[in-house]
């Protein structure tokens, strides 16, 4: 099956600094997923994005789906940025979504 | 909407208990799936339905039974409880498949956290 890495595994930032999660997959995909698990375990859908660019406030997302990898940005990050960020993908020729293991990001005050 | 909901929210169980995860969507999204997330790893499937009467197997099956009578509700049920079953489990829908984003973006319930002693 299709394999999902995403970098760094945790990442400490200060409040207002900008960091950048990959996501590198190792098959053709027709649906990439960005979520945010909070503090509480609520997955929360951030980004659907298959390929092309989206922004949605502080947030962005990048796929580059030729070159399989997915690129979140979070710029002046805050505390409540909290929480593991997941990325996953179904490959295109499957019907199962697959999941990456996470980033741990602490934002701290 | 309510989405997908869950209930239990939390369920301590005893080995060799069996009982029932109950999940609903009142989105009329074809597909539904079921994961679980252990401490530190990412969700993996359990099992997965494609629409009414339509079930298949994912990642990590064995244990666990489902069953989709309805479009709105797919249970997961835990024949023989095992401590190796202690984790939280999160049911998603999804409208289908197809081209767009609505049909491709999957939503998640709030979690079930089972314990199994």
């Amino acid at each position: 099956g299709i394999q999902v890495e995403q970098s760094p595994p945790d990442l400490i930032l200060q409040e207002g600094a900008n960091s950048t999660l990959r996501c590198n997959f190792s098959d053709s995909v027709n649906n990439l997923q960005w979520f945010h698990q909070n503090p509480w375990g609520q997955l929360i859908n951030l980004f659907y994005i298959p390929s092309g660019t989206k922004q949605n406030g502080r947030l962005s997302a990048t796929t580059v789906a030729t070159e399989r990898y997915s690129l979140l940005y979070i710029s002046s990050s805050q505390t409540t940025d909290s929480g593991v960020y997941f990325c996953a993908v179904k490959e295109t020729s499957g019907s199962r979504l697959t999941f990456g293991e996470g980033t741990q990001l602490t934002v701290n005050p | 909407n309510a989405g997908v909901t869950q209930t239990p929210k939390f369920q301590v169980l005893k080995t060799g208990q069996s009982m029932t995860l109950q999940c609903a969507q009142d989105m009329n999204h074809e597909y539904m799936s079921w994961y679980r997330q252990d401490p530190g790893m990412g969700l993996r499937l359990i099992h997965y339905s494609v629409g009414a009467g339509i079930t298949d197997q994912g990642e990590v099956p064995n244990g666990y039974n489902v069953s989709r009578s309805t479009t709105e509700d797919f249970p997961l049920r835990l024949l023989s409880a095992a401590p190796s079953q202690t984790s939280v489990y999160f049911c998603a829908s999804q409208r289908g498949q197809g081209l767009t984003v609505s049909y491709n973006e999957q939503f998640f319930g709030p979690g079930t956290r089972l314990t199994v002693l």
